[in-house]
């Protein structure tokens, strides 16, 4: 069974940073492109950003980059984003989600991330 | 970007009534298109994927239609498990992938 777990989520001041992990298991890790999209406290969801298998094609949406790195260690079937100079417009449940070929087939039940002073 | 523009944003329907959600992208996305169901308190589930394939444990009340710019999500036979909030988002194009702003759907 394929699980994803978010974690790292939680109440950060404006500027300050913060690193969200996805733990998954119940699948090769190292075979998928991997995602995160995040969902603001009664909004839609936003694409936030992709990683390749191999980490070779990386891409983020407009509103986080520069700010915002993700990553993978396939060694640890682990999916990170570290996230900087945080805005109150960030705050948002967090997901990380397995990719096939453009659609988001397997998604984690996501880490809540609080921007405010 | 492509934009997606769903209808409506909200719906009230009975049980066993025949439901369709729209949705509209800015530009041709050649049936590069997803359906998700998110029920309260939950995550995304996959419904439809390439406009019209169902995804795996999907009921076969849904279904998806569409090409070129107009896409439909159609719920067959309205259950109570149905009530949820649907999105759209194509993968034609990306980065960015984009998403439809959502339908509510409610029971009446």
């Amino acid at each position: 069974e394929v699980q994803l777990v978010e974690s790292g989520g939680g109440l950060v001041q404006p500027g300050r940073s913060l690193k969200l992990s996805c733990l998954a298991s119940g699948f090769t890790f190292s075979n998928y492109g991997m995602n995160w999209i995040r969902q603001a406290p009664g909004k839609g969801l936003e694409w936030v950003a992709s990683i390749s298998s191999s980490s070779s094609y990386i891409y983020y949406a407009d509103t986080v980059k520069g700010r915002f790195t993700i990553s993978r260690d396939n060694a640890k079937n682990t999916l990170y984003l570290q996230m900087t100079s945080l805005r109150s417009e960030d705050t948002a449940l967090y997901y990380c989600a397995r990719h096939r070929l453009g659609w988001f087939a397997y998604w984690g039940q996501g880490t809540l991330v609080t921007v405010s002073s | 970007d492509i934009q997606m523009t769903q209808s409506p944003a909200s719906l009230s329907a009975s049980l066993g009534e025949t439901v369709t959600i729209e949705c509209r992208a800015s530009e041709d996305i050649y049936s590069n298109l997803a359906w998700y169901q998110q029920k309260p308190g939950n995550s995304p589930q996959l419904l439809i994927y390439d406009a019209n394939s169902l995804a795996d444990g999907v009921p076969s009340r849904f279904s998806g239609s569409g090409s070129g710019t107009q896409y439909s999500l159609k719920i067959n036979s309205l259950q109570s498990e149905d009530v949820a909030s649907y999105f759209c988002q194509q993968y034609n194009n990306y980065p960015p992938y984009t998403f439809g702003a959502g339908t509510k759907l409610e029971l009446k």
